[in-house]
């Protein structure tokens, strides 16, 4: 059974860094795209970024563009999100997501939460 | 604001059947995916492509598209089907994806 775990949330200041990971189990991770999802508290899941199976090709919403960046290496089955110049509105649960063909989201982690508090 | 539109709640007495739906542009060009979330989990996906179940969803869902809308149909509701649903599809530019806003069911 595919497995992802997520790691890296806490709380942080506005203005400062998280680097998020996704560890990849019992997959050919690099025979998938995957993507970070977030849901604010009390509020619906938000599309944050994806990345294509090589790492060769990203894609950001418009709220995290130029803030996030997200990576992989497929070497260590691993997923990241850098986040930087965080905002109170980034406070989140952020999970991570793997993609079958047409971007169908057929697996998640449990999730990993994101404070954004002074 | 969300390029996929869904009516934020519906409610369905026990046993019935309930259709949600999920409007937007780009699904004239792609297919919808559905999740179904309760509180305190990760969604789940229960139907995506023109009507997939992924292996051990039950086959009182199923999916359905028509123009700009896409549909999941739970026929004979039962109490565990109450949560949120979401669809989920690309926007109008194919590279990236968008979240309608959600549906919560309840189960009468």
């Amino acid at each position: 059974e595919v497995q992802l775990l997520e790691s890296g949330g806490g709380l942080v200041q506005p203005g400062g860094s998280l680097r998020l990971s996704c560890a990849a189990s019992e997959l050919i991770f690099s025979g998938y795209a995957m993507s970070w999802v977030r849901q604010a508290p009390g509020r619906g899941l938000e599309w944050v970024s994806g990345i294509s199976e090589s790492g060769g090709n990203t894609y950001h919403a418009d709220s995290v563009k130029g803030r996030f960046t997200i990576s992989r290496d497929n070497s260590q089955n691993t997923l990241h999100l850098q986040m930087n110049s965080l905002r109170a509105e980034d406070t989140a649960v952020y999970y991570c997501a793997k993609e079958r063909n047409g971007g169908v989201l057929d697996y998640w982690g449990q999730g990993t939460l994101v404070t954004v508090s002074s | 604001s969300s390029e996929l539109t869904q009516d934020p709640a519906v409610s369905v007495a026990l046993g019935q059947t309930v259709r949600i739906t999920c409007q937007g542009d780009s699904l004239r060009r792609y297919f919808a995916s559905w999740y179904q979330q309760k509180p305190g989990q990760a969604p789940l996906l229960v139907i995506y492509g023109k009507n997939n179940r992924p292996s051990g969803i039950p086959d009182r869902f199923s999916g359905s598209s028509s123009g700009n809308t896409a549909s999941l149909t739970i026929t004979g509701a039962q109490a565990e089907d109450e949560a949120d649903y979401y669809c989920h599809s690309r926007d109008s530019s194919g590279n990236h994806r968008v979240f309608g806003g959600g549906t919560k069911l309840t189960v009468l």
